[in-house]
């Protein structure tokens, strides 16, 4: 059974800062996708990654891919009060079709000006 | 504009009162899916459609029913409503390319008394 683990869960932090955030799981998969939720809103696509090495860059986030580790990173860089939000992870299941995806519990990042 | 809906967006209800959540997309997408999310487990699938007619199960459908009888519709019914249902629920979807993400709609948020 596919698991997906994000590290850490909950997230303070100063603005100007770097950190970042962890997704691991825990079977082989395609695609990887991260997403992200502002308080009581929808859910905003951030990245879509396809492949070992995948790397794409928005603004102050970036995020990669090493599927050898099963493991994608979302960094962020010299942080600033509008990326407070909740990120998620997700990873297409092995085995099913290519749309069901697993989900990790969100990291909730806020940033403190 | 391309966009995900969904109704009603807030939703008391009684136990064992049927209703039904709608949700359409006009981005002619073959894929879409429902999600229930609570704190701390991330989004759960309930259902999918990989195009019109066809559905399938996701990770937790018990208590759930699906139909997709036109590409842009897919509504999700509760037969006998119970407070475990009691969630945020987000309809979605996606073109069937590999590089595509998913578009969420905003959320309905269900209470069941």
């Amino acid at each position: 059974e596919l698991k997906v683990e994000q590290n850490p869960l909950f997230l303070s932090m100063q603005e100007g800062k770097n950190y970042t955030i962890y997704c691991n799981y825990s079977t082989t998969s395609d695609r990887l996708y991260w997403y992200r939720q502002d308080p009581g809103k929808s859910l905003e696509s951030l990245f879509v990654l396809l492949s070992n090495g995948a790397v794409k860059q928005e603004g102050r986030l970036m995020a990669s891919l090493d599927t050898k580790a099963r493991l994608s990173t979302l960094h962020i860089t010299a942080a600033v009060h509008d990326l407070s939000a909740t990120y998620f992870c997700a990873v297409d299941s092995p085995g099913g079709s290519n749309y069901q995806l697993i989900w990790g519990a969100g990291t909730k990042l806020i940033i403190k000006p | 504009e391309a966009q995900v809906t969904q109704n009603p967006r807030y939703l008391i209800t009684v136990t064992g009162k049927k209703l039904t959540v709608t949700c359409s997309q006009n981005m002619n997408h073959e894929y879409m899916s429902w999600y229930r999310q609570d704190p701390g487990l991330g989004l759960r699938q309930i259902y999918y459609s990989m195009n019109v007619e066809v559905t399938d199960k996701g990770d937790v459908p018990e208590g759930y029913k699906v139909s997709r009888k036109e590409k842009r519709n897919f509504p999700l019914i509760l037969e006998s409503p119970s407070p475990n249902q009691t969630s945020l629920y987000f309809c979605a979807s996606s073109s069937s390319l590999a590089w595509e993400t998913q578009y969420f709609g905003p959320g309905t948020r269900l209470l069941v008394l």
